[in-house]
């Protein structure tokens, strides 16, 4: 069964305009983990965060986590025609570190 | 650095038929492996994983067996095909507590 579940499922902002999309997660987890795919190709990962961090960044991209309400988010900050994609949250949960859950994830379209 | 190869990048198989599915890795030892199948537009769903040699766990019962028989070998199987198995089929390779390096897929249309 899929752990997280991203919100919305699908995404449209003008190039320039930032996108957030959420993920909720249903058992404690020891990380969570966003993944971009290209239409068509395997996923790449972006970024992790660990059960005992809130927040991360890496480049334009900045991920919260709250433990409390089990939920995440994955912010891209001004967007460009390149991050159109669909982006995926992943949990390893706290009692098997060796499983990697995915949601059904959010496909965001940046227009131009 | 690690690579994850599989291979091919399209099938198209009539009902009934086998597949067999090859996943290899390179540049690093006794990885976790793992077969996900993503149906159009959807999300990914964990089929099997594997933390070892003939070390085989299923997530979901089904058509498909896999089969570890190399550290770096990871072999998804049917025997016979059935139209519901269609997809796009991922492998990729995790280790505990970092990320995880996802091959380029298999298209699978079963006709």
């Amino acid at each position: 069964s899929q752990q997280g579940e991203e919100d919305p499922q699908a995404l449209s902002i003008q190039e320039g305009e930032n996108a957030t999309m959420n993920c909720s997660y249903k058992t404690s987890i020891n990380n969570l983990q966003w993944y971009r795919q290209n239409s068509g190709r395997g996923l790449v990962h972006l970024i992790l965060i660990r059960s005992n961090e809130r927040e991360k960044h890496s480049g334009r991209l900045r991920v919260t986590l709250d433990t409390s309400k089990k939920s995440s988010s994955l912010l891209i900050t001004a967007s460009r025609a390149a991050d159109t994609a669909s982006y995926f949250c992943a949990t390893v949960p706290s009692s098997n570190d060796y499983k990697l859950s995915f949601g059904a994830g959010t496909t965001v379209t940046v227009r131009a | 650095s690690q690579t994850i190869h599989q291979w091919p990048a399209t099938l198209v198989q009539p009902v009934g038929s086998p597949l067999s599915l090859e996943c290899t890795v390179e540049g690093t030892s006794n990885p976790n492996l793992y077969w996900y199948r993503q149906a159009a537009g959807r999300g990914l769903q964990l089929l099997f994983y594997s933390v070892g040699i003939g070390q085989i766990s299923s997530e979901v019962p089904q058509n498909l067996s896999a089969s570890r028989p190399q550290d770096w070998q990871f072999i998804l199987s049917s025997k016979k095909l059935l139209l519901s198995d269609s997809g796009f089929y991922l492998c990729a390779l995790h280790r505990e507590g970092t990320e995880a390096f996802f091959g380029q897929g298999t298209r699978l249309t079963v006709v």
